[in-house]
C-alpha cells in the first residue's frame, strides 16, 4: 500500500540512450511532481501536472518529455541522455486546487546513472 | 525572489545531545507554507512538517520542535536528546502558489551525523 512508488529504483544507461521512469499514487491527489536532485543533494522542481494538465515547467530541457495518463500517474521520458543527467529523480504528489499549497508526498527515488 | 537558506552544511553531535537546524527563507508572498523533511541514508523524502504563513505557533512532536519567527523570517528545527538514527539530511522548504500547483524550494540541505 505504498503511498507514491516509482519504477525502477535504478537505472544505468549510456550516454545517447532514451529511458523512461514511472511514477503512480494511490493517495486521490489530483496533482504530480517530478523533482531532480543532483551529486549535492539539491533538490529543484521540474515540471507539475493537475489533473493530466502541465501546469509548472521550470525551464527543463526539451529532452524531457513527462507525460500524464491519468491523474494517478506520471511518468517521465528522456531522450538523447546525457552525462549531465545523472541524479536522482522523485515523483511527488499533493491534493491540488483542494489544498493549493498543500504538503508534498515523495516516492522512493530513481537513481539514475548515465555513463 | 523566493529563497531557502540552510547555513549549516553539516553538524556532528553526540547521541543525547539537543541539536538545533537553522532554516532562513525569503518571499514576498503573503501566503506561503515551510516545511521540514528528512532524507536518511536510504534515500526516501520524509514529510515532517507543514507550518502555515499565519500560523506562528511552536510545534512539538515528541523529540522534535519547530520554531517559526516570521519577524526574522526563520523555522527552525530542535531534536532533543539526538539518537543515531535523527542521522539524514534535512531539507527546509517553502512552499508558493505556482498556478494550479504549488512549488516547493528547498534549502540545500543540512546534514547532521549522530555519533554514539
Amino acid at each position: 500500500d505504498t503511498a507514491v512508488s516509482q519504477t525502477p529504483k535504478y537505472l544505468v544507461t549510456q550516454m545517447g540512450n532514451d529511458k523512461s521512469i514511472k511514477c503512480e499514487q494511490n493517495l486521490g491527489h489530483d496533482t504530480m511532481y517530478w523533482y531532480k536532485q543532483d551529486s549535492k543533494k539539491f533538490l529543484k522542481i521540474m515540471f507539475s501536472y493537475n489533473n493530466k494538465e502541465l501546469i509548472i515547467n521550470e525551464t527543463v530541457p526539451n529532452r524531457f518529455s513527462p507525460k500524464s495518463p491519468d491523474k494517478a500517474h506520471l511518468n517521465l521520458h528522456i531522450n538523447s541522455l546525457e552525462l549531465g543527467d545523472s541524479a536522482v529523480y522523485f515523483c511527488a504528489s499533493s491534493p491540488g486546487l483542494a489544498d493549493p499549497l498543500g504538503t508534498q508526498y515523495f516516492g522512493p527515488g530513481t537513481r539514475l546513472t548515465v555513463l | 525572489a523566493q529563497k531557502v537558506t540552510q547555513a549549516q552544511t553539516e553538524i556532528s553531535v553526540v547521541e543525547k545531545e539537543d541539536v538545533t537546524l537553522d532554516c532562513v527563507y525569503e518571499t514576498r508572498d503573503t501566503t506561503y507554507y515551510l516545511f521540514w523533511y528528512k532524507q536518511p541514508p536510504s534515500g526516501e523524502l520524509v514529510f515532517l512538517i507543514r507550518r502555515n504563513s499565519f500560523d506562528e505557533q511552536n510545534e512539538i512532536s515528541g523529540r522534535y520542535s519547530w520554531n517559526f519567527q516570521k519577524s526574522t523570517s526563520s523555522f527552525n528545527f530542535t531534536i532533543t536528546a539526538s539518537q543515531v538514527v535523527d542521522s539524514a539530511v534535512y531539507f527546509c522548504a517553502l512552499s508558493v502558489y505556482g498556478g494550479a500547483t504549488n512549488k516547493l524550494i528547498f534549502g540545500t540541505g543540512t546534514l547532521l551525523a549522530v555519533q554514539p
